[in-house]
């Protein structure tokens, strides 16, 4: 079955990175079709997409964060990794990873997401 | 960015009740919209997705429509189950995908 578990630093400080790390099973990113997206979530608020890394290595990132965001992906781990510069309190939330289908945008699966505070 | 405009924003109703849940895009999107559920402290579900196609395993009393810029998500018949958080998401735009604010299902 598809699972995704995020992993990454609960704590971190103002205007350090964030790495996290999204490890699943079930699926292949060197199939075609296949992506994986990040969605984070503040406390209390809605949700926001921030990128997303498909099979073939394209790459798309929300527009207002762009310059703070990098995706990759390692297929032989199975592994989405999404780094965040210069983390701001703002940044706190829980931060999710998802299997998404390029063709529908489909996000079918999703992780158990990972909550990350950003405080001194 | 394509803005997303939910309504309403909050919704107390009972079992059995028909419910429907509006989101508006500050552009047309030609139906790219999904609608998930999310239950306190869990991940978002996929209801629906090109504004009116049944993910697998969700139930028929779900139900998506519309068309340009005004979508709907309708619940035929209100079960306990279903009293969580409804959101919308766009993705028309690949760099621009965005999420409505969200709208609380509680009972009444």
């Amino acid at each position: 079955q598809v699972t995704l578990r995020e992993s990454g630093p609960a704590l971190v400080k103002p205007t350090q990175t964030l790495t996290l790390t999204c490890t699943f099973s079930g699926f292949s990113l060197s199939t075609s079709e296949m992506c994986v997206s990040w969605i984070r979530q503040s406390p209390g608020k809605a949700l926001e997409w921030l990128a997303r890394i498909d099979w073939d290595d394209d790459k798309y990132y929300t527009t207002s964060l762009k310059t703070r965001l990098t995706i990759s992906k390692d297929t032989s781990k199975n592994q989405v990794v999404l780094i965040m510069t210069n983390m701001d309190p703002v940044d706190t939330g829980t931060y999710y990873c998802a299997r998404t289908y390029s063709s529908t945008f489909r996000s079918d699966f999703w992780g158990q997401g990972t909550l990350v505070t950003v405080s001194s | 960015d394509i803005q997303m405009t939910q309504s309403p924003s909050s919704l107390s109703a009972s079992v059995g009740d028909r419910v429907t849940i509006t989101c508006r895009a500050s552009q047309g999107i030609s139906n790219s919209l999904a609608w998930y559920q999310q239950k306190p402290g869990k991940a978002p579900k996929l209801l629906l997705y090109a504004a009116s196609r049944l993910e697998s395993g969700v139930p028929s009393r779900f139900s998506g429509s519309g068309s340009g810029t005004d979508y709907t998500l309708t619940i035929s018949s209100l079960q306990s189950e279903d009293f969580a958080t409804y959101y919308c998401q766009q993705y028309y735009s690949i760099v621009s995908i965005t999420f409505g604010q969200g709208t609380r299902l509680e009972i009444k």
